[in-house]
């Protein structure tokens, strides 16, 4: 079945550094991803919808300027966290759409930031 | 707009027993999807199990189904014959028609299965 994927799986940064999170969709091309952030004990909560080939739709509350987010292929978005402070630290998790009309969603593995 | 609504924090259940996780929505849209995911502690999501608002029966997938009362917005999971494996996080979610599969999702149950 359709795969979607995500690396880093953990990442620790320094505070004021930026960190880039990739999605990627294995066998299948997503012209939509969406990226969600959760808190520890939380449910997730979407920040942004991202379009290949144009600009990401942002939640409201979610500063685009932050969390910068490239699609620039069929099978590859990027989030990049830029210059991260502790309160960014959360998991980062990517999905996708496979087509069709059923429940074809699919989520990456996520990535835990963890910013010092 | 949307909401999902979980109002069970913790769920305990009995290994080999059945166990119904509730979720009601609120939406104005007519047609709508409504996701049930699986979060074990390693934090990926699994997808369970699916129900549109137009389709007729109630999804089934294995041990899961979903107990879908459109009149009264709801749309509890049942797990049957529960599993150790079974202990994880459960989130209740919806998508509205043509939204490509952007989720609304509820706060979450912690499903802990005791042997």
């Amino acid at each position: 079945g359709a795969v979607v994927s995500q690396h880093p799986s953990w990442v620790i940064c320094k505070s004021g550094t930026s960190v880039k999170i990739e999605c990627r969709s294995l066998d299948f091309q997503a012209t939509t991803m969406f990226w969600y952030r959760q808190f520890p004990k939380q449910s997730l909560m979407l920040m942004a919808t991202s379009n290949e080939g144009s600009k990401a739709t942002y939640e409201q509350g979610v500063e685009k300027d932050k969390f910068l987010i490239n699609h620039a292929s069929l099978t590859l978005s990027t989030l990049t966290v830029t210059s991260a402070h502790p309160e960014d630290s959360s998991f980062y998790i990517c999905s996708a759409h496979g087509g069709g009309n059923t429940g074809e969603l699919f989520f990456g593995e996520g990535s835990r930031l963890t910013v010092l | 707009a949307q909401k999902i609504t979980q109002t069970q924090p913790g769920m305990f259940v009995q290994e080999k027993e059945a166990v119904t996780l509730d979720c009601t929505y609120d939406t104005s849209d007519p047609s709508y999807g409504l996701f049930w995911y699986k979060q074990p502690s390693s934090g990926e999501m699994i997808f369970l199990i699916y129900q549109g608002s137009y389709d007729q029966q109630n999804a089934t997938e294995g041990r899961y189904s979903l107990n879908f009362q459109k009149a009264r917005k709801s749309a509890n999971l049942v797990i049957s014959a529960s599993q150790l494996g079974d202990s994880a996080m459960y989130f209740c979610a919806m998508s509205a028609s043509g939204s490509a599969r952007q989720l609304t999702f509820g706060s979450g149950t912690q499903l802990t299965v005791l042997p």
